[in-house]
């Protein structure tokens, strides 16, 4: 299985609060993602990071923010909360040229 | 914009049969296509990564064919087992933007019954 450990698996949280996810890899990978997966919309991507600092958004972005200080930890942040954003969160990573994608085990995201 | 489906939605079957399952991308400049597999409240585990310049790739009981002209993927899975049961995706990489993302489409959720 490729390095890749998503912290917490688990959460449950309060509107209006922040959340920070953290994605770690030991794979030395140069890009690294962010998706979210709900029933009915499928996986849809937040935001990427093709190297240390440089990051983008993806197509559902709003309310999201991340950060990459070092090649191997991306970080997700929600800054306040939300009931739509109740989902499962995963990260994925690749290497340079299109190489094959590996994900990690998700983390289940609960707003109440 | 890039779209990626995939049919059937949901397949059931009984032990043993071969089977196809369809991924379709509505624009044919990509880098790759790759299939997954992710089993009720798992991550996803990467089955097959194809090329653009490859036709296809076999992964034992697995291959995975590309015609990148026709925007169509098909995963063939031989004399199928229960434990194949688990919902399959496929992903396209495309050309456009550079950044290595993946698009994705809906799943097929696949049954096999002993």
């Amino acid at each position: 299985d490729a390095g890749i450990t998503q912290s917490p698996r688990h959460k449950v949280t309060e509107t209006g609060t922040p959340v920070t996810l953290r994605c770690h890899q030991t794979e030395n990978h140069r890009y690294m993602y962010w998706y979210r997966q709900d029933p009915g919309h499928g996986l849809r991507l937040i935001h990427y990071s093709y190297g240390v600092k440089d990051t983008d958004k993806g197509e559902v972005s709003d309310g999201y923010s991340v950060s990459r200080s070092k090649t191997e930890d991306f970080l997700l942040t929600l800054e306040s909360a939300t009931s739509s954003q109740t989902s499962v969160y995963f990260c994925a990573i690749s290497g340079q040229g299109g190489t094959e994608a590996f994900f990690g085990q998700g983390t289940r995201l609960t707003v109440v | 914009k890039q779209e990626v489906t995939q049919i059937p939605a949901a397949l059931s079957v009984p032990e043993g049969e071969n089977l196809v399952l369809n991924c379709s991308f509505t624009d044919s400049a990509i880098y790759n296509l790759q299939w997954f597999r992710q089993d009720p409240g798992k991550g996803l585990t990467s089955l097959l990564l194809i090329q653009s310049s490859q036709r296809e790739q076999t992964s034992g009981r697995l291959n995975a064919s590309l015609d990148k002209s026709s925007g169509r993927s098909t995963l063939y899975i031989a004399a199928s087992q229960p434990g194949d049961s688990a919902t399959y995706l496929c992903a396209v990489r495309p050309e456009a933007g550079g950044y290595n993302k993946l698009i994705f489409g809906a799943g097929t959720r696949l049954a096999v019954h002993p």
